[in-house]
């Protein structure tokens, strides 16, 4: 156990749902990121926020995909309109802002 | 854009033995790599890392090897325990705070 928690652990939806995730990082960590991972394939960089800062976004986040983190503390990410595609593990990690990076234990969509 | 691949995706080791993972990335001005450690059911785990201005960092049983004239990097693994049984992922890092991944080599250790 790393520290930095998710929830759900599982999500089942159908098709065009909207969902939402929640990443608790390690608390004195300033530094949140999500990646996307799906099966037999590494992590893919979605965003990256420093305390409450937006500052990365991938090309891969579309418009669908929405990461907020109001406080400083806790993240979100929302997927709108979801599409079959979209099942994978979403991963979140955090940084006390050296280069190690905090991985929680991920969130399964699975989209139907 | 960046290309993180690994040579062999699976690889099966005696308990006891040395294990050595390989990693090939494309791009030259990535200055920083991280390996890490997936079992089934977690997040990815830091095992070890290295800039670019080194070629070789040791850890406890681990051993990074970086050779930037080939753009390779290898995670090498003393005495593999059934423990290390995991997925290994190769990391790098060439613009701001984008960590790119590999594919990933499935390692499994036979008693």
């Amino acid at each position: 156990d790393t520290g930095v928690s998710q929830d759900p652990r599982h999500k089942i939806t159908k098709r065009g749902q909207n969902v939402t995730f929640r990443c608790d990082p390690i608390s004195e960590h300033n530094r949140l990121y999500w990646y996307r991972q799906t099966l037999g394939q590494g992590p893919e960089f979605l965003t990256y926020f420093q305390n409450e800062a937006q500052l990365e976004k991938s090309r891969l986040l579309s418009d669908r995909f929405s990461a907020e983190r109001p406080k400083g503390s806790f993240s979100t990410l929302e997927i709108q309109r979801t599409e079959q595609g979209d099942s994978a593990m979403y991963l979140c990690a955090s940084s006390p802002g050296g280069d190690e990076q905090f991985f929680g234990p991920g969130t399964r969509l699975t989209v139907l | 854009g960046e290309s993180v691949g690994l040579h062999l995706p699976t690889l099966s080791v005696q308990e006891g033995d040395n294990s050595i993972i390989n990693c090939a990335y494309s791009n030259s001005a990535s200055d920083y790599f991280i390996w890490y450690k997936q079992e089934s059911g977690k997040g990815p785990q830091f095992i070890i890392d290295i800039r670019s201005n080194m070629d070789k960092r040791q850890g406890q049983r681990v051993t990074v090897l970086l050779n930037k004239t080939v753009k390779h990097l290898s995670l090498q693994i003393a005495a593999t325990q059934p423990g290390d049984s995991a997925v290994y992922f190769c990391a790098e890092n060439s613009y701001g705070n984008q960590f790119y991944f590999g594919t990933g080599t499935s390692l499994t250790v036979i008693p």
